[in-house]
């Protein structure tokens, strides 16, 4: 049975700081390119960062570069996202979700998809 | 960036009948390896997004035949054979191409 399951949402003050995380089971965590992804209220989806399966890689939208840090621990089968000097318009529900992987080939492969439900993030004085 | 324009943004459809979204990508989405990276999410009310097809025209597991995808360079359609009511919610063309990667605006379906 496949989970994933964010957490460490909440209110927060602008300029403060929270950090996200996510726990997956069911699939073979370290294998898997893994991604942020957030929907302010009433919005479309908008990416926010991505890292390799082994760590050793990370994307930030330029919304979030110098302010956010993502980061994972695969023995923990767990992606953290570091969220600091918050914004309001940083106000969203932020998913954790699994992307692809390179098979033994190097060739990409994005066969399955496995999303969390999601935790809120309001930026708020 | 990657520019993602979906039409219809509102779509207003009868039960039984076909829907269709278009895509469109403000430069072409064939990367080096040859492959288009263009996937179609739906969100219901209340739910996380969830994939139904990826590289244009692979449907996901468990997704109703109903769903079909399709297109090439930077035209692409989601289309619906026949909507019934558990297809309500907003859709979503995404490019994971070029970074940072893009998704479209949304597309409302609804029941008339």
């Amino acid at each position: 049975q496949v989970q994933v399951v964010e957490s460490g949402g909440g209110l927060v003050k602008p300029g403060g700081s929270l950090r996200l995380s996510c726990v997956a089971s069911g699939f073979t965590f370290s294998d898997y390119h893994m991604k942020w992804i957030r929907q302010a209220p009433g919005k479309g989806l908008e990416w926010v960062s991505y890292m390799t399966g082994s760590g050793a890689n990370m994307y930030y939208a330029d919304s979030v570069q110098g302010r956010f840090t993502i980061s994972r621990d695969n023995a923990k089968n767990s992606l953290y996202l570091q969220m600091n000097s918050l914004r309001d318009e940083d106000t969203a529900v932020y998913f954790c979700a699994s992307m692809g992987k390179y098979d033994n080939e190097k060739n990409w492969i994005e066969d399955v998809q496995h999303w969390g439900q999601g935790t809120l993030v309001t930026v708020s004085s | 960036d990657v520019v993602m324009t979906q039409s219809p943004l509102s779509l207003p459809v009868t039960l039984g009948q076909p829907a269709s979204i278009s895509c469109r990508s403000s430069e072409s989405l064939v990367w080096s390896d040859g492959n288009i990276y263009l996937s179609w999410f739906q969100q219901r009310p209340g739910q996380s997004p969830r994939r139904l097809t990826y590289k244009v025209s692979n449907r996901d597991s468990g997704v109703p035949d109903r769903f079909s995808g399709s297109g090439s360079g930077t035209d692409f359609t989601l289309k619906i054979s026949r909507v019934e009511a558990e297809d309500v919610g907003v859709y979503y063309c995404m490019q994971s191409t070029r970074w940072p990667f893009t998704f479209g605006q949304g597309t409302k379906l609804e029941i008339k």
